[in-house]
């Protein structure tokens, strides 16, 4: 597509209910990156694909994150369990040949 | 580890005013640097980069150059419009475009 596309724009989540958000990339771009933005702030890396590798998953907060890309390029990334600290914005990037990043919309995540 | 330390906003200026949003980083190696935007509703987007020591980004009026003495990048236009008006980061990235990290990010608003 033209854009890196994220769904749901907006979710609301129930404490201790599990979540998946989407991210479609723009066709052809290898590198894919999540990051979470905290209200008033910048951006915080949590983890990097390329093509369908997880490169690097450093920045994953605890292990009920999960993050897949299984065929290089739909991503997911899967929250289990959601507690109200995991309320933020979810960006996913890719980044294209002068290394610049592409950003999404990103997706609203509340959980009450 | 690395790091990006930005002024705190919100910045309100009146239009035509100049800005400047300082911008200073912490980096082992030779990083590049870069400013995004975001409008309101919309995603982040690149406004300008600079890969290397005095190189000088610009783009729609903006401008940023690169000092390594300082370890600054920070923002500057001459005249702002009603229509700068939104969120401004200030990242680094030390091989090339992967993990990027950002400021806390400015608001700008021009009335």
């Amino acid at each position: 597509g033209a854009g890196v596309s994220q769904s749901p724009r907006y979710k609301v989540a129930k404490r201790g209910q599990d979540v998946a958000l989407r991210c479609d990339p723009i066709s052809g771009h290898v590198s894919l990156f999540w990051y979470q933005q905290a209200l008033g702030q910048g951006p915080e890396f949590l983890t990097y694909f390329q093509n369908e590798a997880q490169l690097d998953k450093s920045g994953l907060p605890s292990d009920r994150f999960f993050a897949e890309r299984p065929e290089g390029s739909v991503s997911t990334l899967k929250i289990q369990r959601t507690q109200q600290e995991d309320s933020a914005v979810y960006l996913c990037a890719t980044e294209g040949r002068n290394t610049e990043a592409f950003f999404g919309q990103g997706t609203r995540l509340t959980v009450v | 580890g690395n790091s990006v330390t930005q002024m705190e906003g919100p910045v309100t200026l009146s239009e035509e005013a100049f800005l400047t949003i300082n911008c200073t980083y912490t980096a082992t190696g030779y990083p590049s640097l870069f400013w995004y935007v975001q409008y309101p509703g919309e995603g982040l987007q690149l406004l300008l980069k600079a890969t290397k020591a005095d190189d000088k980004g610009s783009n729609k009026g903006f401008e940023a150059t690169y000092r390594k003495e300082t370890t600054s990048f920070h923002l500057e236009k001459g005249s702002v419009q009603v229509s700068d008006s939104a969120v401004y980061f200030c990242a680094l990235s030390a091989y090339g475009g992967f993990k990027t990290i950002f400021g806390a990010g400015t608001r700008l608003f021009v009335k």
